[in-house]
C-alpha cells in the first residue's frame, strides 16, 4: 500500500524557514517524480515544485523560485521542501504528490498523496 | 503562463441528477488533463487522468471528454459520496501545472 507520510509543518514568523519532510512506503521511491502543492485556507490548489525520481531534475513555482528548495534522500525513500524567507502568503496546506508513471522526468497526474502539513506564516 | 478557467464554481443538486463541470484551458493542451475530487479535510483524490481516461477504482458514473482546449467532467448520477470539491489539472506545460479553481457540488 503507498503511504506518503509528511512532516514538519508548524508556526512560523515571516523571514523565517521550515523543513518539511514526506516519507514515502509502498513503493519504490526512486523511479517516480514527486512533486509539493500546497492549498491555502479556503482556496484552491497550487503546485509549488517537483523533482525527478533521481533528484537530478528540480523545478519550482515563480512563486518560490530562490526561496524553496525541492530535495529527495532515495536511500531514506523522503522527499523534502526546504523553505526560507518565508511570507504570511505561504501560509497553506502542503501535500507532497507522487507522479502516477514512473520514470517521467516532468510528472503528470497524481495518484497518490499525502494527508496535507499545515504551514503558517504569522507575525 | 497557462490559465484553466472552470465552471461554475458552485453547482446545488439532488442525489441522482447528472452533473457536468467544464474547464477551459488559455491554450491548447491536448488532452493533457486530469480532475480530481477533494473532500473537506482531505487530500486530492484522482477521477481521470488523459481527460477521458478513469482511474483504477473510481466509479464508472464519472466521464470525461474534452479537446483542445475545452473539457467536461460528468456525473451520470450523482451520489450521496460525490458531494465535494473537484478541480481540473494541466500538466501539458508539465511541471508548470495550473488548477482550475474548482467547482463545489453541494446538496439540494
Amino acid at each position: 500500500e503507498v503511504q506518503l507520510l509528511e512532516s514538519g509543518g508548524g508556526l512560523v514568523q515571516p523571514g523565517g524557514s521550515l523543513r518539511l519532510s514526506c516519507a514515502a512506503s509502498g513503493f519504490t521511491f526512486s523511479k517516480y517524480a514527486m512533486s509539493w502543492v500546497r492549498q491555502a485556507p479556503g482556496k484552491g490548489l497550487e503546485w509549488v515544485s517537483s523533482i525527478s525520481g533521481s533528484g537530478g531534475r528540480t523545478f519550482h513555482a515563480d512563486s518560490v523560485k530562490g526561496r524553496f528548495t525541492i530535495s529527495r534522500d532515495n536511500s531514506k525513500s523522503t522527499l523534502h521542501l526546504q523553505m526560507n524567507s518565508l511570507r504570511v502568503e505561504d501560509t497553506a496546506v502542503y501535500y507532497c504528490a507522487k507522479d502516477s508513471l514512473e520514470g517521467r522526468v516532468y510528472p503528470n497526474q497524481v495518484d497518490f498523496w499525502g494527508q496535507g502539513n499545515l504551514v503558517t506564516v504569522s507575525p | 503562463d497557462i490559465q484553466m478557467t472552470q465552471s461554475p464554481s458552485s453547482l446545488s443538486a439532488s442525489v441522482g441528477d447528472r452533473v457536468t463541470i467544464t474547464c477551459r484551458a488559455s491554450h491548447d493542451i491536448s488532452n493533457s488533463l486530469a480532475w480530481y475530487q477533494q473532500k473537506p479535510g482531505k487530500a486530492p483524490k484522482l477521477l481521470l487522468y488523459l481527460a477521458s481516461r478513469l482511474e483504477s477504482g473510481v466509479p464508472s458514473r464519472f466521464s470525461g471528454s474534452g479537446s483542445g482546449t475545452d473539457y467536461t467532467l460528468t456525473i451520470s448520477s450523482l451520489q450521496p459520496e460525490d458531494f465535494a470539491t473537484y478541480y481540473c489539472q494541466q500538466y501539458y506545460f508539465t511541471p508548470q501545472w495550473t488548477f482550475g479553481q474548482g467547482t463545489k457540488v453541494e446538496i439540494k
